[in-house]
């Protein structure tokens, strides 16, 4: 069975740092891209990041120089390591896995991990 | 980049009406795009990709259309179990950018 199960996330002051891992099952996260979403509270939803099957990355330009993706192989996991925290960073994000069974777009997501920047 | 604009930003039909969203990119995208549903509190689901293609188990009363710039998610008979946000993205090349979210209601 296809999955994502998200791990990490929490409250965290202005300027400091966090990782997210998405651990995936049922697939090989080698061979697919892997987004990070995210949605503030109350607001619709922001796409952050991807990561493709051949390691390229891209980032949208509200994280771009913060957040870094990556992919552990033998762990079959994706990590989204946040630097430099802002207050408008708070968010519940989101991994999803783009075509993950037989269609385009986002098809599986993790359940969500919630991240709060406030001091 | 490619701006993602949907209309209206919120509705509400009664049970059993036809309902339309629309989504219109701000250069040519093709058929790249896809409709997501979000429950509230819930983790947005695949509805439609390929702007016309159903994905797997959504009920046939949910269809997509469009090419280019400007693209329509209609669901042909409103249910109770439709009350949701939905959102269009495009997929054509990064960023991967959403449409800002349609919320319809019950009447």
């Amino acid at each position: 069975e296809v999955q994502l199960v998200q791990t990490g996330g929490g409250l965290i002051q202005p300027g400091g740092s966090l990782r997210l891992s998405c651990v995936a099952s049922g697939f090989t996260v080698s061979n697919k891209d892997i987004h990070w979403v995210r949605q503030a509270p109350g607001k619709g939803l922001e796409w952050v990041s991807i990561i493709y099957g051949g390691d390229n990355t891209h980032y949208a330009d509200s994280v771009k120089g913060r957040f870094t993706i990556s992919r552990d192989r033998s762990k079959n996991t994706v990590f989204l390591q946040m630097n430099n925290l802002r207050v408008e960073d708070t968010a519940m994000y989101y991994c999803g896995g783009d075509g993950l069974v037989a269609s385009r777009g986002l098809d599986y997501w993790g359940q969500g991990t919630l991240v709060t920047v406030s001091s | 980049d490619i701006q993602m604009t949907q209309s209206p930003a919120s509705l509400s039909a009664s049970v059993g009406d036809r309902v339309t969203i629309t989504c219109r990119a701000s250069q040519v995208i093709s058929n790249y795009l896809v409709w997501y549903q979000q429950k509230p509190g819930k983790v947005p689901k695949l509805l439609i990709y390929a702007a016309s293609t159903l994905q797997s188990g959504v009920p046939s009363r949910f269809s997509g259309s469009g090419s280019g710039t400007d693209f329509t998610l209609t669901i042909s008979s409103l249910q109770p179990e439709d009350v949701a946000t939905y959102y269009c993205q495009k997929y054509d090349a990064v960023p991967w950018t959403f449409g800002q979210g349609t919320k319809v209601e019950i009447k």
